[in-house]
């Protein structure tokens, strides 16, 4: 079965362009997470979903950042405008269920540079 | 708030050597606890998890018993191969009623050499 899927895998932009990330999470699950890698801040949950509806957004940064989820395949997560402080590793996550809700699995991850 | 320390890495072994990786959490009630494994260039996967005290969790010959009197999930392998060079991830959910995050360590870079 294919795993979580992200893409790009590397996205190097220029400050105050739009940036989209994207991901399909794996077939069957009801939760997809949106989390940030960075040294500074280590990882960090930025939003999750269930059945395609947003539950938690506290970990969003600032309004730069939006997700949507549109159907149970597919999530993007955009920030706009992008900014240096903005470079990270950004991983899609899914669970299965409410029960195995913190059984996550994870996508390669987007590697992200603002310059 | 929860919280959960990891011994700092890198952490350098030769093969087949004895490995520990210490976890430390801080949370109210009874969380759950997981290591997370990311392979150089790929996303976190589960390790393994334990759910209550005395628990053990085990996979792949990694072991983790819970200790809820230390308030330790330390991470164990008696003999390390070079396909498990990886940084690890300690992390603990909450207990009933603490949100719905899962809390993770700063992470604990392993090297195993030849």
């Amino acid at each position: 079965d294919a795993g979580v899927i992200q893409s790009p895998r590397h996205e190097v932009t220029e400050m105050g362009q739009e940036v989209t990330l994207r991901c399909k999470p794996i077939s069957g699950h009801d939760y997809l997470f949106w989390y940030r890698q960075t040294m500074m801040r280590g990882l960090e949950l930025l939003i999750y979903f269930n059945n395609n509806v947003p539950i938690d957004d506290s970990g969003m940064p600032e309004d730069r950042f939006s997700a949507k989820m549109p159907n149970a395949s597919f999530s993007t997560l955009k920030i706009q405008p992008s900014e240096p402080r903005d470079s990270a590793v950004y991983f899609c996550a899914s669970s299965r269920d409410s029960v195995a809700f913190y059984e996550q699995y994870f996508g390669p991850g987007t590697r992200l540079t603002v310059t | 708030g929860n919280s959960v320390t990891q011994m700092e890495g890198p952490v350098t072994l030769s093969e087949e050597a004895f490995l520990t990786i210490n976890c430390t959490y801080t949370a109210t009630g009874y969380p759950s606890l997981f290591w997370y494994v990311q392979y150089p260039g790929e996303g976190l996967q589960l390790l393994l998890k334990a759910t209550k005290a005395d628990d053990k969790g085990s996979n792949k010959g990694f072991e983790a018993t819970y200790r809820k009197e230390t308030t330790s999930f330390h991470l164990e392998k008696g003999s390390v191969q070079v396909s498990d060079s990886a940084v690890y991830f300690c992390a603990l959910s909450p207990s009933t009623g603490g949100g719905n995050k899962l809390t993770f360590g700063t992470g604990t870079q392993l090297k195993v050499e030849l």
